[in-house]
């Protein structure tokens, strides 16, 4: 099947910096991609859909300032977390749909001290 | 808000099958059932997903009720390494749309 691939796997961060995060489709083009965010014990939260070449669309409550999603080729988006602080510690997974499917990241874990 | 009701939790003895059950009430015409399986800090796996006739695949069997309110995931011979948070998702087929995530059902199989 179609691989999502997600890159770090897992980062620490001193709050106050930005962090980025990869997701690359590997082996399909993906006109959308998704984020997501998972806090501890709880489930998948869309945090912003992107298409490529195109600003992202991000969900209520999500500021677009704070996380930065660029979606500039058919196979790779970033997301970039800025002036990170503690509370934005958490399981962040990206998705990635082609025309037919949409597939899931295996996640990065992002720790802000 | 997920349109779909899965219990908190479930245990299986190893060997044996496991049956998840959702409830998807307000499921309409053109949304199909998916089922993604997410193993503790990894991302969703996709299980299986169908529209009205039952479905069956290498990883489970997809059972769903002919008035398309509710659906049972089959996993035949339930291992350990099946022990996860299981989601049942209602989606529709329009281009675009994304997968809303309930709480899901954490599965546990015991030894």
């Amino acid at each position: 099947g179609a691989v999502v691939s997600q890159h770090p796997s897992r980062v620490i961060c001193k709050s106050g910096t930005s962090v980025k995060i990869e997701c690359r489709s590997l082996d399909f083009q993906a006109t959308t991609m998704f984020w997501y965010r998972q806090f501890p014990k709880q489930s998948l939260m869309l945090m912003a859909t992107s298409n490529e070449g195109s600003k992202a669309t991000y969900e209520q409550g999500v500021e677009k300032d704070k996380f930065l999603i660029n979606h500039a080729s058919l196979t790779l988006s970033t997301l970039t977390v800025t002036s990170a602080h503690p509370e934005d510690s958490s399981f962040y997974i990206c998705s990635a749909r082609d025309l037919a499917e949409q597939y899931f990241g295996p996640g990065t874990r992002l720790t802000v001290t | 808000d997920a349109k779909t009701t899965q219990p908190p939790s479930m245990d299986c003895a190893e060997g044996r099958a496991a049956n998840l059950p959702c409830n998807h009430s307000t499921i309409s015409g053109n949304e199909y059932v998916y089922w993604y399986r997410q193993i503790h800090s990894q991302g969703p796996q996709y299980i299986i997903h169908g529209l009205k006739n039952n479905e069956t695949n290498e990883m489970a069997s997809l059972i769903i009720t002919e008035d398309r309110k509710s659906s049972t995931l089959i996993l035949p011979h339930a291992t350990l390494r099946d022990t996860a948070v299981y989601y049942c998702i209602v989606r529709g087929d329009n281009y675009g749309q994304n997968f809303v995530f309930g709480p899901g059902t954490r599965l546990s199989v015991l030894p």
